[in-house]
């Protein structure tokens, strides 16, 4: 079945440690891709985006996602998280015939140690 | 801060209510949308709308029914509810052109006992 995969659901850091979340996605054709952050008792937020071009994408609060189209990858990166890093962050891609419509995936419970 | 708005932010009520969430956004978007969330788990599509009275079924069946008759507002309708509707239920919103992403509402924490 056509889907978005993020593994590790529950991720435990430390402050100043660095984060990789994986995304991988099933769709094939052109895709869009997003990665969501939701704050705990907060409304989903966009953390960035790819439509196209450079690959590399840069997104608000110093993060960062990769697409690597040979693996149908988005994964997103911060090099030193802090305590307010932490979140639920959902990877989306929109449907190649869904007129705008996204598919998520199961999302990264994120827990930053102070 | 969102443009969106969903009410009532948290809601418990008993089996066999008929229920209404409200979703308006200030925006002016055509496209909007309802979402399913349980803890653990992606958000499934249940409803989405591409304009005035346009309502289209999701991903995820649901018995739940919407109605778009205006532009910035889009219920959802549970006739009777029922434990299995517990959930939280994400209203959002995007431009009619361009992929943009989705403008999200705050949510609605439904418990139904």
């Amino acid at each position: 079945a056509q889907s978005v995969s993020q593994h590790n659901h529950h991720v435990i850091l430390s402050e100043a440690a660095s984060l990789e979340l994986g995304c991988n996605y099933s769709y094939g054709g052109t895709v869009n891709l997003f990665w969501y952050v939701q704050y705990p008792g907060q409304h989903l937020q966009l953390l960035l985006k790819y439509f196209s071009g450079d690959p590399l994408v840069k997104g608000i609060k110093g993060f960062e996602a990769e697409f690597i189209k040979s693996k149908f990858s988005f994964n997103l990166r911060k090099p030193s998280v802090q305590w307010s890093d932490t979140a639920e962050y959902f990877c989306a891609v929109t449907l190649p015939y869904g007129n705008n419509r996204l598919a998520f995936g199961k999302g990264n419970q994120v827990v930053v140690i102070p | 801060e969102a443009d969106i708005y969903q009410t009532p932010r948290y809601l418990v009520i008993g089996t066999g209510k008929k229920i209404t969430l409200e979703c308006s956004q200030t925006m002016g978007h055509d496209k909007m949308y309802w979402y399913q969330q349980d803890p653990g788990m992606e958000l499934h599509l249940i409803h989405y709308s591409y304009g005035v009275n346009s309502t289209e079924k999701g991903d995820l069946s649901s018995e739940s029914t919407v109605s778009r008759i205006r532009t910035e507002h889009f219920p959802l309708t549970l006739e009777s509810a029922r434990p299995s509707h517990t959930s939280q239920y994400l209203c959002a919103s995007s431009p009619p052109m361009g992929n943009y992403g989705y403008t999200f509402g705050s949510g609605t924490r439904l418990t139904v006992v």
